[in-house]
């Protein structure tokens, strides 16, 4: 079984500041796929970006890049010039390859972004 | 595509009462998922349908706990009796499972009250 580790239950930044989510999982696969979801105070899920674990490149998407350690088993998220409407739950997520795209979800981390 | 449609978006109700929760999901989606969202254990999966067949429902808690899926574009998930522990968001989410990693696509979840 894959179990996912958000170290950080809450973090706050300051608006245009950078801040790093961290995320760690635990797996014996070596396929797999990894995503970030965000979650505002609508409570809609948003799927911020994602992560083939058999690409070494990082993912970026606009202002929100990973730094995907495999070895490690490390996939944190950073987010630049972080606005206002970045406040949200972030939850970490594992999918294993060919197996029905179920997820695995870290515990969230709470994030608030100060005017 | 409206997305994910989820009904209702709140539910309160009487211990002992059955309770269904309803999903739409994406048209030309062959995939759907039930995940429940509490403080205490964070987002977990209750139950997976590939093409309108249950594949992996080892997370459904109970028996009190049932879901169905009698077309592509609904499912139902009921407790019967309800709960006060049953009380969470559940959310339905929907892939198409034609490639692995495909992204998951969330409704905005059904807010349980079980008083």
């Amino acid at each position: 079984a894959q179990t996912v580790t958000q170290s950080q239950p809450e973090m706050s930044v300051q608006e245009a500041e950078t801040v790093t989510l961290s995320c760690t999982y635990d797996t014996s696969e070596n396929n797999y796929y990894l995503f970030w979801y965000k979650q505002p105070p609508s409570r809609q899920m948003i799927l911020v970006i994602r992560q083939e674990a058999y690409k070494q490149q990082n993912a970026t998407e606009n202002r929100f890049s990973v730094n995907f350690q495999k070895a490690a088993k490390s996939f944190s998220l950073k987010i630049s010039d972080s606005q206002l409407g970045d406040t949200a739950m972030y939850f970490c997520a594992f999918m294993k390859r060919n197996a029905g795209n179920m997820l695995t979800f870290g515990g969230g981390t709470r994030l608030m972004v100060k005017p | 595509d409206a997305g994910v449609i989820q009904s209702p978006r709140h539910e309160v109700t009487e211990m002992g009462q059955e309770v269904t929760l309803r999903c739409k999901p994406i048209s030309g989606h062959n995939s759907l998922f039930w995940y429940r969202q509490t403080m205490m254990r964070g987002l977990e999966l209750l139950i997976y349908f590939n093409n309108n067949v249950p594949i992996d429902d080892s997370g459904m808690p109970e028996d009190r706990f049932s879901a169905k899926m009698p077309n592509a574009s609904f499912s139902t998930l009921k407790i019967q009796p309800s709960e006060p522990r049953d009380s969470a968001v559940y959310f339905c989410a929907s892939s198409l499972s034609r490639g692995a990693g495909t992204e998951a696509f969330f409704g905005q979840g059904t807010r349980l009250t079980v008083v």
